[in-house]
């Protein structure tokens, strides 16, 4: 079984703070990603990686940058929390090419920034 | 990407199928249908994809329309556990990395014992 997961399940922090937030899958897949969650709103891509040390941005990704050292970790980087940043935060994995869009998810951060 | 279209709700009995149907008129003809459902309180889980042909694997079946217009996810034997929102979503696949999801609002499936 695939199996993303991510560091914490719930966090607090305080407005301005540095957030880290990461993501480890164990499938030895190429295809990381970052999403947020949003009633209303759906899901949103905030950046992806292709390969180790790649990544590309998504739609939201102002306020938030990436660092993938190691293929099998992506961790989502804050660099001054706000309060539009509170949200539940998804990390996916994936294969390559024609199967990207089987994405495997974790079970999410919920964030709250106060 | 062609818009789809979702009942916003429907109940199940437990033990019977559940049905969860898809509309897609404006698919085009290198488009895919991917199906996800998300839990509360969970990530979302893939379930099943396909072009044209239908699909089955251990979770579902994927009935797809001759004319690709819709399609409908089958769950053989709902349980309280398949109770989640389903999403349907249909995406040219580039076969790249870009491949990027967009879920719209889903369907609520209710299963009810």
């Amino acid at each position: 079984d695939v199996k993303v997961t991510q560091s914490s399940r719930y966090l607090v922090k305080r407005t301005g703070e540095k957030v880290f937030l990461e993501c480890v899958q164990d499938m030895d897949h190429e295809n990381m990603f970052w999403y947020r969650q949003d009633p209303g709103l759906g899901l949103r891509l905030i950046y992806f990686s292709y390969d180790v040390k790649m990544k590309e941005k998504g739609d939201i990704p102002e306020g938030y940058s990436v660092s993938r050292e190691k293929k099998e970790r992506f961790s989502l980087i804050l660099e001054s929390a706000s309060t539009n940043q509170t949200s539940m935060y998804l990390c996916a994995s994936s294969r390559a090419g024609v199967h990207s869009y089987e994405q495997y998810f974790g079970p999410g951060t919920r964030l709250t920034v106060t | 990407d062609a818009k789809t279209t979702q009942p916003p709700s429907m109940d199940c009995a437990e033990g019977r199928a559940a049905n969860l149907p898809c509309n897609h008129s404006t698919i085009s003809g290198n488009e895919y249908v991917y199906w996800y459902r998300q839990i509360h309180s969970q990530g979302p889980q893939y379930i099943i994809h396909g072009l044209k042909n239908n699909e089955t694997n251990e979770m579902a079946s994927l009935i797809i329309t001759e004319d690709r217009k819709s399609s409908t996810l089958i769950l053989p034997h709902a349980t309280l556990r398949d109770t989640a929102v389903y999403y349907c979503i249909v995406r040219v696949n580039y076969g790249g990395a870009t491949n990027k999801l967009i879920f719209g609002t889903g369907t609520l499936l209710a299963v009810q014992p």
